[in-house]
């Protein structure tokens, strides 16, 4: 059965300590991993897509990753301004939309 | 960048009326639109899968004549939650793609919160 799972479900941060947020899944080929992060009563705000094994991608103080059964968001120096709940989706060769259950981060000054 | 508004953000409604919110895409054609439902603290459910020309494909549970959905142009589709109840309250959300499937962006947009009195 195809899956994505996040983890951990809430991380909470102190200001400038860097963490990862994981998201794994298993899926009937994967066409792209798209991460998102939503703030409460808002639509997800697109972060990044990626489609291979081995592809990074970076913005500010996000960096994405993955690889054949996994991607990882890297939170470096976290602000408060990043607490958001983190979102990761993806389309498998069906073009299926497949969700994972989020993360809420929560970063205090 | 691309933009998705959504319309009403916010709607209160009596029960047993129908309410009707609007997603369009503001700068691109959108032939795939989804709709999401979102209950708090909680992931997006995706209800349907809207396609320009054709009738929407509903995902397992969601009832078709519960929740209609028209996507009448290339930037326009619409969700009527039909003789909504109480348990139809909820923070909706759609999203438009650009380009394909295994290619494309998906953009949100900021979502309409019902609440059924």
């Amino acid at each position: 059965e195809d899956q994505v799972t996040q983890s951990p479900e809430a991380l909470r941060l102190q200001e400038g300590e860097s963490s990862s947020l994981n998201c794994s899944y298993t899926v009937s080929g994967l066409r792209g991993l798209f991460w998102y992060r939503q703030d409460p009563g808002k639509g997800p705000e697109f972060l990044f897509t990626l489609y291979s094994a081995g592809e990074e991608k970076e913005k500010e103080r996000l960096k994405a990753t993955l690889t054949k059964k996994e991607s990882f968001l890297h939170i470096t120096a976290p602000k408060p301004e990043d607490s958001a709940t983190y979102l990761c989706f993806l389309t498998d060769s069906w073009g299926k939309l497949q969700f994972g259950a989020g993360t809420q981060v929560v970063v205090t000054p | 960048g691309a933009v998705v508004s959504q319309h009403p953000s916010r709607v209160i409604c009596k029960s047993g009326t129908s309410v009707k919110i609007e997603c369009r895409s503001l700068d691109f054609q959108a032939t795939t639109m989804f709709w999401y439902r979102q209950f708090p603290k909680q992931s997006l459910m995706l209800m349907a899968t809207s396609n320009e020309g054709s009738k929407a494909t509903y995902e397992q549970g969601v009832e078709k004549d519960k929740f209609l959905i028209n996507h009448a142009s290339l930037t326009l589709s619409t969700l009527t939650v039909t003789s909504a109840h109480p348990e139809d309250s909820s923070f909706y959300i759609c999203s438009a793609l650009r380009g394909y499937h295994d290619t494309g962006e998906l953009f949100f947009g900021e979502g309409s919160r019902l609440t059924v009195l």
